[in-house]
């Protein structure tokens, strides 16, 4: 139980198109999910909570208007990176939290490359 | 702000040893501390956890200790196998956000 799915796996994209990413909770609801970016070599920094039904809550640093966050069900959160650039270039990882417990669950994460 | 500290960043032993990885955590609210073991190009994945209400936990040859008082906890998996070579994340979290705060990943080399 409690997995967590991410679609793509994988996207390379031109420098200036929009990129969404979907994050699926497969067996459970989640009211509350995570999105992260990682570098190569480093931790996972978190870059916003989404909630189901209302607006994201994103980290100091983060764009929201780059960084569209849509929750629109239990079981679904998108996160669109807009007007992409090659510094965006990253591992994009989504957790759900498994509710009342702060037990987090992966997915496993989504390669974008902007040329 | 919150913060975790991780040690070491590189741990190489030979299989059968022992591995300890240590996490120290600057939030005294935080009261939930998973583990998380992440493949080259893979999501972590939870291996074990421990809330503040415990001192340890044990699943096999993995166990986790955490320590109020001094605000650490570590990781200890015995008689370590080459498939346990991965990079490894301890994190923090209070009950409130829900929010995980990483440390900055140990990579675990175990040698046939």
């Amino acid at each position: 139980g409690a997995v967590v799915s991410q679609h793509p796996s994988w996207v390379i994209c031109k420098s200036g198109t929009s990129v969404k990413i979907e994050c699926r909770s497969l067996d459970f609801q989640a009211t509350t999910m995570f999105w992260y970016r990682q570098f190569p070599k480093q931790s996972l920094m978190l870059m916003a909570t989404s909630n189901e039904g209302s607006k994201a809550t994103y980290e100091q640093g983060v764009e929201k208007d780059k960084f569209l966050i849509n929750h629109a069900s239990l079981t679904l959160s998108t996160l669109t990176v807009t007007s992409a650039h090659p510094e965006d270039s990253s591992f994009y990882i989504c957790s759900a939290e498994l509710a009342g417990n702060n037990e987090q669950f992966f997915g496993p994460g989504t390669r974008l490359t902007v040329l | 702000g919150e913060n975790v500290e991780q040690h070491p960043s590189t741990l190489s032993v030979q299989e059968g040893d022992s591995a300890v990885i240590k996490c120290t955590y600057s939030d005294s609210a935080s009261n939930y501390f998973p583990w998380y073991k992440q493949e080259l190009g893979k999501g972590p994945q939870l291996i074990i956890d421990i809330r503040s209400n415990v001192g340890e936990k044990k699943d096999q040859r993995i166990a986790v200790t955490l320590n109020k008082t001094a605000k650490h906890f570590s990781l200890h998996i015995t008689e370590t196998q080459p498939e346990d070579s991965a990079v490894y994340f301890c994190a923090a979290s209070r009950g409130d956000t829900g929010k995980l705060i990483f440390g900055q990943g140990t990579t675990l080399q175990v040698k046939p």
